[in-house]
């Protein structure tokens, strides 16, 4: 079934340390976008990209980086984890950047730093 | 940044009907969406709107107006698996979409 993985699904990383979220698509999408979730602050934007090889910041991208080497794969990397990054996070992507195109999520990721 | 305003929490009983407002303010405008979320699980698509006036899907219906930075959804005939988070979201003219932080409708028997 197409759709748009992301792994792990939970972790418990110590500060300091870094880490990857992977976000993989096989839907052939081409805009992709993470978001962190808190509780009472909702869906915020970190970084996102319209297309393999661009990226953009969102609203809340200090800490995080990101890349797009394929159309396929948009990891979120953090560099030095520190606790205000516990949150679970979610990567999204939509057909294109036109306005109608509705944005599928994965299943999240639930990160706890500690 | 974008500015995405909508009420914390509803309730209502089942057989009833909900409106969720949405208001926003967005630099450029290239549509606006509503998606259900489930405790626990990712978000769903639910409506679109980039046109004025009203969409509807079943029981739910999506309305717009651009002029006045306001939408709302409407649920009708409420039933308990309609309890879920109801996040407003706006594409701007960069296409970002952001989302506001949502509204918790409890359907109670």
């Amino acid at each position: 079934t197409a759709g748009i993985t992301q792994a792990p699904t939970s972790q418990i990383l110590a500060a300091g340390r870094s880490m990857t979220l992977r976000c993989t698509q096989d839907m052939r999408h081409n805009a992709m976008y993470w978001y962190r979730q808190d509780l009472g602050l909702g869906l915020r934007l970190i970084h996102y990209s319209n297309t393999a090889g661009t990226t953009g910041k969102g609203e809340v991208p200090d800490g995080y980086s990101v890349s797009r080497a394929n159309t396929d794969d948009f990891p979120l990397t953090l560099a030095s984890a520190v606790p205000s990054q516990t949150s679970v996070y979610f990567c999204a992507s939509s057909d294109s950047l036109e306005g109608s195109a509705e944005a599928f999520f994965g299943q999240g990721t639930r990160l706890t730093v500690v | 940044g974008q500015n995405i305003d909508q009420p914390t929490e509803m309730t209502a009983t089942e057989g009833a009907i909900v409106q969720i407002n949405c208001t926003y303010q967005t630099s450029g405008f290239n549509g606006l969406f509503w998606y259900q979320q489930h405790a626990g699980e990712a978000p769903t698509f639910l409506s679109y709107n980039v046109l004025d006036g009203l969409e509807e899907k079943g029981r739910f219906s999506s309305f717009l107006s651009r002029s006045k930075g306001y939408s709302y959804l409407l649920l009708k005939e409420l039933q308990m698996k309609d309890s879920a988070s109801y996040l407003c979201a706006v594409k701007d003219r960069d296409y970002k979409l952001s989302f506001g932080a949502g509204t918790t409708v409890t359907v109670r028997a």
